[in-house]
Parts: C-alpha cells; structure tokens; sequence
C-alpha cells in the first residue's frame, strides 16, 4: 500500500481482556516496528522484525505482550489480559531494510491504534 | 532504556522566531535523525545525519551533529504557526547493523500566532 496502515485506530476493552492490534507496513519493506506511547510521552520500543531473522523482543514489557509478523508482511501486536497501565497509543512503523547503513532505517509512521483499558 | 534525550521538554515561540532544539545521547551512534508528531499520532520523518557528518539543511531546518559530545541540535528558522508540534530525535547504537531506533523523550514547540 502506499502508506502504513494500523488497525483498529482506537479500542476500548475491558481490563482483563485479550486484545490483538494489526500493521500493514508498505509493500517491500523489511523491517517493522512497534512503538508504544503513553500520554504526553516518548516513544518507548517494543518489537522489532527484521527480514526472517529472529525478532528483537528485548523492549516488550511483559509476557502478556506479543507479536507475530506472518510472511515477512502484515504484524499482529496481541496484548493478553490487558491492564489499565497498558492504555496507550501503539504506533507500527516499517523501513526499507533493518540496517542503518545508508541511512535505509528511515521509519514510515502508521496513524497508530489508540487502546484504552477501561 | 532510552537514547536520546531532547531539550528543553517544551518550548513556547513567536511566529518568525527561530527555535532550537537538543539531544543528547549515550552511546556511539550510527546515524540521528529528527521526527514530528502532529495531534498524538504518527511521526514523519524529517532529517537524518550520519555519523561522519556534521551539519545537514533542509528547507528551514538545520541539524548539526558533535559527536565528542553525544549531542545533535535541530534549528527551525522563521517559524510558522504550522511548526507546532512535538520533536523526537531518534538513534541507532554504533555497534550495532541494525536499524533498531530508539527515541527520546520529544520537545513540544508552540508557535504563537
């Protein structure tokens, strides 16, 4: 597609809830990434794919926390159990390759899902 | 844990004014770059600079890069009401190949009017 596109743009659920958050990165990047952005806050790092190798999980903040890339295109971010701390703005974000060499990590934003736990 | 730390945390401006923004960072970098966020949202990205260099324009933007001291600087001259919006800088560790980007913490601009 011509941009990033992120689905639902905003959900409501209830605290205990499972809920799952999708990314459609543009056609022919490599890389995908999550972002998670609390109010009024920076960017804080969640997941990172990088072509078929082995994801970089290191900024996922629980194991209630994970996400799937299926065939090098479309991601699913999943939260289980969702607790109200987890109230958020998740933002996707997909590059041309997942190296900085040449400067080809340059992020192409989606329009981000915001989820409130009620 | 987080990068790059912008400074100031908010900065309130007058239409034409120029405004000035800062990052520091922690380790050796490959490359920075500068993003805007409009309204919460998405950011768009606006400017990167390698490690080997130090300034880059664009349109009304200047960034410059010191690498003996960790710190990057964003310039936007003549500012326009437009301009409002917040300000991340945004790193990749030296060490590492790969584009992994960690952000800072952002500086919220306000041009009045």
């Amino acid at each position: 597609g011509a941009g990033v596109s992120q689905s639902p743009s905003n959900k409501v659920t209830e605290k205990g809830k499972d809920v799952e958050l999708r990314c459609d990165p543009i056609s022919g990047h490599t890389a995908l990434y999550w972002y998670r952005q609390s109010l009024g806050q920076g960017l804080e790092f969640l997941i990172y794919f990088q072509g078929n190798s082995a994801p970089d999980k290191s900024g996922l903040p629980s194991d209630r926390f994970s996400a799937e890339r299926t065939g090098g295109s479309v991601s699913t971010l999943t939260i289980q159990r969702t607790q109200q701390e987890d109230s958020a703005v998740y933002l996707c974000a997909s590059s041309i390759t997942g190296t900085a060499l040449s400067g080809a990590n340059v992020l192409t934003f989606g329009a981000g899902s915001r989820l409130t736990v009620l | 844990s987080q990068q790059g730390e912008e400074d100031p945390q908010a900065l309130s401006i007058q239409e034409g004014e120029n405004a000035t923004m800062n990052c520091s960072y922690k380790t050796s970098i490959n490359n920075l770059q500068w993003y805007r966020q409009n309204s919460g949202r998405g950011l768009v990205h606006l400017i990167l600079i390698r490690s080997n260099e130090r300034e880059k324009h664009s349109g009304r933007l200047r960034v410059t890069l010191d690498t003996s001291k960790k710190s990057s600087s964003l310039l936007i001259t003549a500012s326009r009401a437009a301009d409002t919006a917040s300000y991340f800088c945004a790193t990749v560790h030296g060490s590492s190949n790969t584009g992994k980007l960690i952000f800072g913490q952002g500086t919220t601009l306000q041009v009045k009017p």
